[in-house]
């Protein structure tokens, strides 16, 4: 069956350090990849979309990373801040049956960056 | 100035009742979508409308009919509420069609429904 697994309900790190989170999936082909940041009560905000074909992308603080083979993306957060802390989300990006793009979500991962 | 809106915020209703929520975005977006959060946090696609045709309609209950009377709005009206319906119910938007490409989504305040 599908599966979408972020590696942690919550993570909790020290202010000033890399965060990395991990999205890991199966039997799911997807093109593409995107993050997501939660803050509670409020809709997902849009972070970074990676392509199948890249290895890496970056924006400001953050890195994220994306592994066909393995099947796996990792998002970083350097430099972490107390205002980083938040979900996030991980979510594929396939074409589904009816030949258009759907995102699947995972459950998401609980950042907490400590002073 | 908000991009992506969605009326009401908070939604107690009793079972078997009909209700309806409204999205509006005013970003020029050519596709709108309705996303359900549970109470275990996933979030799923239901619907997608691409310039007031609908592309994507997941698994739903029929009793979940989407409505887009033009391009910027995309309503949600759910007939004889359950109580399996209570979740947080999410407008999103995009640009292009999804058809042809992904894209970043724009996402709503989200709707908190309760089901008594």
């Amino acid at each position: 069956s599908q599966k979408i697994e972020q590696n942690s309900e919550a993570l909790n790190i020290q202010e000033g350090k890399t965060a990395t989170l991990t999205c890991n999936y199966t039997n799911y082909s997807p093109a593409y990849l995107q993050w997501y940041r939660q803050d509670p009560g409020r809709g997902p905000v849009f972070l970074l979309l990676i392509r199948e074909n890249e290895k890496e992308k970056r924006k400001e603080r953050l890195k994220v990373t994306f592994d066909t083979t393995l099947k796996q993306s990792l998002f970083h957060i350097t430099a972490s801040q107390p205002a980083d802390s938040a979900t996030y989300l991980c979510a594929l990006d396939s074409l589904s049956g009816a030949g258009s793009y759907q995102l699947t979500f995972g459950k998401g991962t609980k950042l907490s960056v400590i002073p | 100035d908000t991009a992506v809106s969605q009326t009401p915020k908070y939604l107690v209703t009793q079972m078997g009742n009909d209700k309806s929520i409204k999205c509006e975005q005013n970003l020029g977006h050519d596709t709108m979508y309705w996303y359900k959060q549970d109470s275990k946090k996933f979030l799923k696609i239901m619907f997608s409308y691409n310039n007031k045709e609908l592309i994507i309609n997941e698994t739903v209950p029929n009793r979940f009919s989407p409505k887009s009377p033009d391009k910027a709005h995309l309503n949600l009206h759910i007939n004889s509420l359950e109580l399996g319906d209570s979740a947080v119910y999410f407008c999103a938007s995009s640009q292009g069609d999804i058809r042809e490409g992904p894209h970043e989504q724009f996402f709503g305040p989200g709707t908190r429904l309760t089901v008594l």
